[in-house]
């Protein structure tokens, strides 16, 4: 059964504060994505990266970072938490080269910036 | 600016009814589009998908009609059950690497008993 493994499902920080947000995926996949989904904006996308290392501003990438060091591996980074960024966050996988790709989504986490 | 814009942004519907929901996309570069299904406390799951070279794609009680001229696709679920109670995001991308795919902003259905 493919996974898309989030590490957290709930998090509260404090403005200011520097957060990782996790993302493991069993299926190598070249592509992985993290995307912010608020209600009435829908799922926007944060970055991708389509291979180790290599990584693309999505639409909505300001106060956010990125990090892929190994291929199963996708971390977003806020670099100094702002309440503006309290949001759920979904990562997703998919593969490149094949006809009709199929994004396959983690479960979110519910960032809470306090 | 949504490269893909989606409505309604919420619909109610009886049991046995039909729900309808409308998408529109601007970057002719996209051929292919899936819809996605998400239930609460669940990531979103591709529910049904169509190519650009055929205009109508059906699957069990699921339908999706797509115009290429207008640059419109829409889904159709037909005898709509409270189980179908989900959000539904339709989305487009091109068909050999999605790395570009974007996403509607979400129909939050609900199936009326």
């Amino acid at each position: 059964d493919v996974k898309v493994t989030q590490s957290s499902r709930y998090l509260v920080k404090r403005t200011g504060e520097k957060v990782f947000l996790e993302c493991v995926q069993d299926m190598d996949h070249e592509n992985m994505f993290w995307y912010r989904q608020d209600p009435g904006l829908g799922l926007r996308l944060i970055y991708f990266s389509y291979d180790v290392k290599m990584k693309e501003k999505g639409d909505i990438p300001e106060g956010y970072s990125v990090s892929r060091e190994k291929k199963e591996r996708f971390s977003l980074i806020l670099e100094s938490a702002s309440t503006n960024q309290t949001s759920m966050y979904l990562c997703a996988s998919s593969l490149t080269g094949t006809v009709n790709t199929e994004a396959f989504f983690g479960q979110g986490t519910r960032l809470t910036v306090v | 600016q949504q490269q893909v814009k989606q409505s309604p942004q919420s619909l109610i519907v009886q049991k046995g009814g039909i729900s309808i929901i409308n998408c529109a996309y601007e970057n002719t570069a996209f051929d292919y589009f899936p819809w996605y299904q998400q239930f609460p406390g669940k990531g979103p799951a591709l529910l049904i998908a169509i190519r650009p070279d055929v205009s109508e794609k059906k699957e069990g009680r699921f339908t999706i009609s797509f115009n290429k001229s207008a640059k419109q696709f829409s889904l159709h679920i037909m005898d709509s059950q409270p189980g179908d109670s989900a959000t539904y995001f339709c989305a487009a991308s091109r068909r050999y690497n999605n790395n570009d795919m974007r996403f509607g902003a979400g129909t939050r259905l609900t199936v009326k008993p």
